[in-house]
């Protein structure tokens, strides 16, 4: 069981908006630590998708935002392509633990 | 080109040992702290272990700890994981993955991993 609380699956025509929730507590979100969201495509390394809660790695279309509020967090994927199928990973760091912990993962289908 | 390179994987029986290894290349390695996450086969992602720059402060997650070893060479541009005592649980990818400099705890650069498989 993950610290971080995502959803399993998210799906989404083309062109369509999704949102993938990432609940935390006192103890990681809730303290005020950043969030972070990674992409992993199939049978590949996790890339940085989003870091600071909000901000675009070089490279990363403004298509992919991030937002931070309590003990939680969210990634928004507008416009989506069928490229976006994925599976998406939020991270953050955890005070009673000394240490990152991440989400449980949400796979992302593109109808 | 940045680059991190793990190699060190294979099948080891439970209660053996293992030592990863990870090549940083194309960024000063020894400006960046480094991490250890890893995956096991179709589960999600668990950070392991973390060493600062100079290697004066470590972590482990808890499920590791007291059986792995983090380190790193600066002077070499490399990254360690000795792990020891080894459990079919530990069966996973192993990655080392760079901390941004923008930020604490976001990982920017990662390799393309290594299995280990600890199997009788």
């Amino acid at each position: 069981q993950s610290v971080l609380t995502q959803p399993p699956s998210v799906s989404g025509a083309p062109g369509q908006r999704v949102t993938i929730s990432c609940t935390g507590s006192s103890s990681n979100i809730g303290a005020g630590y950043d969030v972070h969201w990674y992409q992993q495509l199939p049978g590949t390394a996790p890339k940085l998708l989003i870091y600071g809660n909000s901000n675009r790695p070089s490279g990363v279309p403004d298509r992919f935002s991030g937002s931070k509020s309590g003990t939680s967090a969210s990634l928004a994927i507008s416009g989506l392509q069928a490229e976006d199928e994925a599976d998406y990973y939020c991270q953050s760091y955890d005070s009673s633990l000394s240490g990152s912990v991440f989400g449980g993962g949400t796979k992302l289908t593109v109808l | 080109e940045v680059q991190l390179v793990e190699s060190g994987g294979g099948l080891v029986q439970p209660g053996g040992s293992l030592r990863l290894s990870c090549a940083a290349s194309g960024f000063t390695f020894s400006s960046y702290s480094m991490n250890w996450v890893r995956q096991a086969p179709g589960k999600g992602l668990e950070w392991v272990s973390y060493i600062s720059s100079s290697s004066s402060t470590i972590y482990y997650a808890d499920s590791v700890k007291g059986r792995f070893t983090i380190s790193r060479d600066n002077a070499k541009n490399s990254l360690y994981l000795q792990m020891n005592s080894l459990r079919a649980e530990d069966t996973a990818v192993y990655y080392c993955a760079r901390d941004a400099a923008v930020v604490m705890d976001a990982f920017d650069i990662w390799g393309q991993g290594t299995m280990v498989t600890v199997s009788s």
